[in-house]
């Protein structure tokens, strides 16, 4: 199976930048992927790392090491609508490709 | 729309009484997941499907039944729902289950008495 590990809470000011960071300890693994979930609402998909290395999507980016069994997703240029619940997610392989597990979320506030 | 639907978004319902709740994605994806999410505990899979006929087992498939006759859908079933089954319950699915984007359901918000 797999432990994923991330911060329970973390608060930031609107404009600032903000890292949320996730550890894994896995059986085996086969990507992170990163999603947002505002209360209330389903998970949406920021983004999925395979390979070491920074991936940047417009104001978001996600880090992965493999080889540390780390990943961080930054936040730039805060805005309130960022506060939300961010969530890391690693993936299995081989016979189990599917199967998916979910940390248990980070609670980020974004005060003005 | 591309979209996932489920059904009921609200239950209310009483120990021991078989219920269904209904997936449906008109995406034409290959592989459809059911998550439980509960405070404190995040989301957890319940079961999982690659493909039409192909169905196995997530982190808490006890309690749960689901089928994929077609692929379009992804029905979860409570066999005999029990108080701990209380919980908010998410179909996903994406293309296959590779790197693609997986797509949420709105939810579903299960009370069992």
């Amino acid at each position: 199976g797999q432990n994923i590990d991330q911060p329970t809470e973390m608060t930031a000011t609107e404009g600032a930048i903000v890292q949320i960071n996730c550890t894994y300890q896995t059986s085996g693994f086969n990507g992170l992927f990163w999603y947002q979930q505002h209360a209330g609402e389903a998970p949406t998909f920021l983004s999925y790392n395979v390979l070491d290395g920074l991936e940047e999507k417009g104001r978001f980016s996600s880090f992965l090491s493999r080889s540390k069994g780390y990943s961080y997703l930054l936040l730039k240029e805060l805005q309130m609508k960022d506060s939300a619940s961010y969530l890391c997610a690693a993936r299995d392989r081989g016979s189990t490709l599917g199967r998916l597990y979910f940390g248990r979320g980070t609670q980020l506030t974004v005060w003005p | 729309e591309a979209q996932v639907t489920q059904n009921p978004r609200y239950l209310i319902t009483v120990t021991g009484k078989k219920l269904t709740v209904t997936c449906s994605q008109n995406m034409n994806h290959e592989y459809m997941s059911w998550y439980r999410q509960d405070p404190g505990l995040g989301l957890r899979q319940i079961y999982y499907s690659m493909n039409v006929e192909v169905t196995d087992k997530g982190d808490v498939p006890e309690g749960y039944k689901v089928s994929r006759k077609e692929k379009r859908n992804f029905p979860l079933i409570l066999e005999s729902p029990s108080p701990n089954q209380t919980s908010l319950y998410f179909c996903a699915s994406s293309f296959t289950s590779g790197m693609e984007t997986q797509y949420f359901g709105p939810g579903t918000r299960l009370l069992v008495l």
